[in-house]
């Protein structure tokens, strides 16, 4: 059975620091990954999907990586800024026409 | 190009009730999948549906059940409700380009529900 686990599950950084999120995986057989945000209270918003064939995909301030062989997958954001705060989900998707996630990173950004 | 959309966005019932949730997905997807949302346990997959059938389901009760319309929206139904179906249900909608549907996610503002 698939596990996805993120951590730090919270994390406050001060406007303007760079910063990385984790996230694990059990089961290598995946066929991608992505990575979402929510503010709370609301929907998700899908910020980036990496195939399992990529290593990575970048959206503005925003690089994910995969490595598929390792379970491992990051989410780099550059120079935060106070309206990056939520919580940041990754999921994995295995071929069942569902994704698995992760219990999240809660993110603050101090201005 | 509107996005996925939810009604009715908030939600409360009794215990031993019924509720049904609705779901719109992006024009052009055909692919809607079901997740609840509790602080104890995440976010769980409930159903995906495409083209009017299921091809897949959590591992959820027969109390919650799904269909699909022909022009590709969903509804949810809960049956026999219980305090711990308490939740924020979300709805997403996908291309579903292959027959795995590896495809994007879109997700919807969401249901919460509040059983009482």
């Amino acid at each position: 059975k698939q596990e996805v686990t993120q951590i730090p599950a919270a994390l406050s950084v001060p406007e303007g620091e760079n910063l990385v999120l984790n996230c694990s995986f059990t089961d290598s057989a995946i066929y991608n990954l992505q990575w979402f945000r929510q503010d709370p209270g609301k929907g998700l918003t899908s910020l980036l999907l990496i195939q399992s064939s990529q290593r990575e995909q970048t959206s503005g301030r925003l690089n994910a990586s995969l490595d598929k062989s390792s379970g491992r997958s990051t989410l780099y954001i550059a120079a935060s800024q106070p309206g990056d705060s939520a919580t940041y989900l990754c999921a994995v998707h295995t071929g069942r026409r569902a994704l698995t996630f992760g219990s999240g990173t809660r993110l603050q950004v101090q201005p | 190009k509107a996005g996925v959309t939810q009604t009715p966005r908030y939600l409360i019932k009794t215990r031993g009730q019924q509720v049904t949730l609705s779901c719109s997905p992006i024009s052009g997807h055909r692919s809607v999948s079901w997740y609840q949302q509790t602080p104890g346990q995440g976010l769980q997959f409930l159903f995906e549906y495409f083209s009017e059938t299921q091809r897949n389901k959590g591992n959820f009760p027969g109390r919650f059940s799904g269909r699909q319309f022909s022009n590709s929206r969903s509804e949810m139904n809960v049956s026999t409700l219980e305090l711990g179906d308490s939740a924020l249900y979300l709805c997403a909608s996908s291309l579903a380009v292959g027959p795995i549907n590896t495809d994007t996610q879109y997700f919807g503002p969401g249901t919460r529900l509040t059983v009482l």
